[in-house]
């Protein structure tokens, strides 16, 4: 079974430009978050969708967009990069938001740098 | 505030020796649970081991157990017989769930170097 996959792996851009990161969840998971790791540092929480719907938001600016489709799969926008953006954005799924013993499964990460 | 501290940046153990990492953690749920994630070069953060706040016991996962002390808000790991493999970023975490949803609170890692 495929685990969950986030593409691209890596990505570098431009201060000020836009950024699409996707993430797909594992089959059957109806939930999907996002978390920013800046190097030397723990995950973040940035997002989290639940069929469909946005069902949490970390401290980040609006900047920081995200959308989960019928499918459950997800893109994380950010908009007008900064240098501070550059960081590993990990996705997880998980097959429910509600539900407290439910486990998240974590994604490879995409890699994004700033220059 | 929530938060979870890890004060140890680095740690060292020989290959087959146990060694112990910390973690304390501040949250003022009463109902949460309790992870240590390992974060190897390829990135994926893989679940080690967890425990539910409510139980007493702690959990064990093969080579791997946790020393909980709910009043003392500590969580530490303790890993036996250490391997070669066992070299990662481990993560201390915890899960709170607000306004029917749920998030993770990471500490800031412990690398973990297994000497041969």
């Amino acid at each position: 079974d495929a685990g969950v996959t986030q593409s691209p792996t890596h990505l570098i851009k431009t201060r000020g430009q836009h950024v699409t990161l996707r993430c797909s969840p594992i089959s059957g998971h109806k939930s999907v978050s996002w978390y920013q790791q800046v190097l030397g540092q723990g995950p973040q929480f940035i997002f989290q969708y639940y069929e469909k719907e946005e069902r949490g938001r970390g401290n980040f600016p609006d900047r920081f967009s995200a959308r989960q489709f019928p499918n459950y799969s997800s893109e994380l926008n950010v908009n007008a990069l900064l240098l501070g953006d550059s960081a590993l954005y990990l996705c997880a799924s998980s097959l429910s938001a509600l539900r407290a013993n439910t486990e998240a499964f974590f994604g490879q990460g995409t890699r994004l740098t700033v220059v | 505030a929530q938060t979870v501290t890890q004060s140890q940046p680095e740690m060292s153990v020989q290959e087959a020796e146990t060694v112990t990492l910390s973690c304390t953690y501040d949250t003022s749920e009463s109902d949460y649970y309790l992870f240590w994630y390992k974060q190897p070069p390829s990135r994926q953060m893989i679940l080690v081991i967890r425990q539910e706040a409510y139980k007493q016991q702690n959990a064990t996962e093969n080579r791997f157990s946790v020393n909980f002390q709910k009043a003392a808000k500590s969580f530490s790991l303790k890993i036996s017989d250490s391997q070669l493999g066992d070299a990662a970023m481990y993560f201390c975490a915890y899960r709170i769930t607000t306004s029917g949803t749920y998030k993770y609170i990471f500490g800031t890692g412990t690398r973990l170097k297994v000497l041969a």
